[in-house]
């Protein structure tokens, strides 16, 4: 069965760090492609970042960029999202969610976590 | 620029079938999209990817009550025979390269 668990929310003050993390398991994650998507409270999904499947290749959504850095270890089976310079408008729910097509940086997101709460505010 | 739109809301009745809709942006008909249902408090939950001819692939353990549909630049979740689950927002998502696209999401009600 496959899993994805996201861990590392909590409160922050405006400015600063935060580290996701999203284990994965029950599928061989170093095929897939894997990004991060949120939701301010009571709004839609917004993509944030993205990151393919040996690591190799990034990418930001421009409201994050230069803020927030992707990162993963294929041997741990683990989704960072390094978050700094945190804002009001970063307090959301973060997922991580999986490509559904392996090797491909984009698709259609087939799993998705349960989701980790960020709080910004002083 | 790709940009999905849906309806914000929607409603029909327990035991009824209802048909939400996603219109992809003008020279984007061509588009597969997939289809995202979220359950109050809880994370989404993929229902199926949905291709310009109306062909699609449901996720795992998702029942035949939900199908899809596509004409033109629209794509179609119906759902049939409404369970009181059933009520939650359903968001459609579409891809390109460099790019991930949400539409605004349909809170659907069951009355």
């Amino acid at each position: 069965e496959v899993q994805l668990v996201e861990s590392g929310g909590g409160l922050v003050q405006p400015g600063g760090s935060l580290r996701l993390s999203c284990a994965a398991s029950g599928f061989t994650f170093s095929s897939y492609a894997m990004h991060w998507v949120r939701q301010a409270p009571g709004k839609g999904l917004e993509y944030v970042s993205a990151i393919s499947s040996n690591g190799g290749s990034t990418y930001y959504a421009n409201s994050v960029k230069g803020r927030f850095t992707i990162s993963r270890d294929n041997s741990k089976n683990t989704l960072y999202l390094q978050m700094g310079s945190l804002r009001a408008e970063d307090m959301a729910v973060y997922y991580c969610a999986r490509v559904g097509v392996s090797g491909y940086d984009w698709g259609d997101f087939d799993y998705w976590g349960q989701g980790t709460l960020v709080t910004v505010s002083s | 620029q790709l940009v999905l739109t849906q309806s914000p809301s929607a409603s029909a009745s327990l035991g009824a079938s209802v048909k939400l809709t996603c219109t992809l942006s003008s020279g984007h008909s061509s588009y597969a999209i997939a289809w995202h249902q979220q359950q109050p408090e809880k994370g989404p939950r993929y229902l199926m990817k949905l291709n310009s001819d109306g062909s699609h692939s449901k996720g795992d353990g998702i029942p035949d009550r939900f199908s899809g549909s596509s004409s033109g630049a629209e794509r179609y979740l119906t759902i049939s025979s409404l369970q009181s689950e059933d009520e939650a927002d359903y968001y459609c998502q579409t891809w390109g390269t460099g790019m991930e696209v949400f539409g605004g999401g349909t809170k659907l009600t069951v009355l």
